[in-house]
């Protein structure tokens, strides 16, 4: 199962709605999580279940999805945003390529 | 607090072998498997395998499969991922990673090791 994630870079400004897709070559129910990196750090987990926020993180982070369509939704961009964030199945543990987040 | 400590950057010879380790802290190590993940410089995030805590099974990658070993000592909380015959392509920080789990699902690496840089080199 791969995973392709859309687009691959954006730039935004504080405030700005923003939303990142999951593809699945096949469909994997809701087996998806996202994460958030900053440089020089380690992914902090955001969503498990294509849904659920874990514990600590910020309600602006949601998701959706389910089968082989998946989104990340940022509703109002904050400065600590700014991260590469990917998508992960728990199928077979694979990560998307990520998608970088910028200032514009 | 739960948290993952690794041991320090290493550097190493093409043909070496690699040995990181991984403390858990907070919490029943037995109760989790751990993963670990690497990150090539400026690359994406890769899976190289997984290891239940409760009984040592093991998931590798099949990319890795034959150069990685992952081990437990459940008497220290210490995990433990071998590579063998190392490349310069293997240069890359190495994370551990707490699964999220119950025991029909699998959720997501809730909890990251701070990273270990290995640097094969000549």
């Amino acid at each position: 199962i791969q995973l392709t994630q859309s687009p691959s870079s954006l730039s935004a400004s504080v405030g700005d709605r923003v939303t990142i897709t999951c593809r699945a070559s096949q469909g994997i129910s809701s087996y998806l999580a996202w994460y958030q990196q900053k440089p020089g750090k380690a992914p902090k987990l955001l969503i498990y279940a294509a849904s659920t926020l874990q514990s600590g993180v910020p309600s602006r982070f949601s998701g959706s999805g389910s089968g082989t369509d998946f989104t990340l939704t940022i509703s109002s961009l904050q400065p600590e945003d700014f991260a590469t964030y990917y998508c992960q199945q728990l199928n077979s543990y694979l990560f998307g390529p990520g998608t970088k987040v910028d200032i514009k | 607090q739960v948290q993952l400590v690794q041991s320090g950057a290493e550097v190493k010879k093409p043909g070496a072998s690699v040995k990181v380790s991984c403390k858990a802290s907070g919490y029943t190590f037995t109760s989790y498997g751990i993963s670990w993940v690497r990150q090539a410089p400026g690359q994406g995030l890769e899976w190289m395998g997984w290891i239940s805590a409760y009984n040592g099974n093991t998931n590798y990658a099949q990319k890795l499969q034959g150069r990685v070993t992952m081990t437990t000592d459940t008497s220290t909380s210490t995990a433990y991922m071998e590579l063998r015959s190392l490349r310069s392509d293997d240069t890359a920080v190495y994370y551990c990673a707490r699964l999220l789990s119950s025991r029909f699902r699998k959720y997501a690496f809730d909890i990251w090791g701070q990273g270990t840089m290995v640097t094969v080199s000549s």
